[in-house]
């Protein structure tokens, strides 16, 4: 298996733009977790996913991020309109349980709002 | 509120040396414990994890130590090698709902 995949590797976009970021979890997983990392605040967990269903999506900062997965093999994190300040790095990471099981992150976006 | 604190952000260690990276959490529910690994343009990847029944687990030349009562872990290398230079994360969950990360400790070994 290749792993978790994440596209793109980075991205630069002008603030009021919509961003979509895509991750393929790895065959057989169940769960699926967006991450950001900033300097700031280290890893932060966005939404969950188990089952396709999202069971946690506190993490998300507001209504301008939005995540889906309509299928077991795909995701998308959106966010509508992208602004500086979600500059950082996106991770996607799945695994087989829930997270006292390892997880296996991608490569991860690095999303630069200019 | 940071839930999880790794309050050394780098640590400098010589090769061979043990490098000793802390880890300080205030929800006294959480009940098991991570550590993940991460190496510059690459995902965290996972290095080690203990439950809050064990106070120890060793895989090799990393050990994991968890004291409950003073909410802190912590996580041996012995003996240090360059290529364990990387930023490590605790993390730590309750009931298996969403991981907690701290900020992240960056190790670097040196020859």
């Amino acid at each position: 298996d290749a792993g978790v995949i994440q596209s793109p590797r980075h991205e630069v976009t002008e603030m009021g733009q919509e961003v979509t970021l895509r991750c393929k979890p790895i065959s057989g997983h169940n769960s699926l977790f967006w991450y950001r990392q900033t300097m700031m605040r280290g890893l932060e967990l966005l939404i969950y996913f188990n089952n396709n269903v999202p069971i946690d999506d506190s993490g998300m900062p507001e209504d301008r991020f939005s995540a889906k997965m309509p299928n077991a093999s795909f995701s998308t994190l959106k966010i509508q309109p992208s602004e500086p300040r979600d500059s950082a790095v996106y991770f996607c990471a799945s695994s087989l349980g829930d997270s006292r099981t390892e997880a296996f992150f991608g490569q991860g976006t690095r999303l630069t709002v200019v | 509120d940071q839930q999880v604190k790794q309050n050394s952000p780098s640590l400098s260690v010589q090769e061979g040396r043990i490098s000793i990276l802390n880890c300080d959490y205030t929800n006294s529910m959480f009940d098991y414990f991570l550590w993940y690994k991460k190496y510059p343009a690459e995902g965290p990847t996972f290095l080690i994890s203990i439950s809050s029944i064990k106070d120890k687990n060793e895989d090799g030349r990393f050990t994991v130590f968890l004291n409950k009562s003073a909410k802190h872990l912590s996580l041996h290398i012995v003996p240090s090698q360059p290529g364990d230079s990387a930023v490590y994360f605790c993390a730590a969950t309750r009931g298996g709902d969403k991981l907690i990360f701290g900020t992240g400790t960056r190790l670097q070994v040196f020859p």
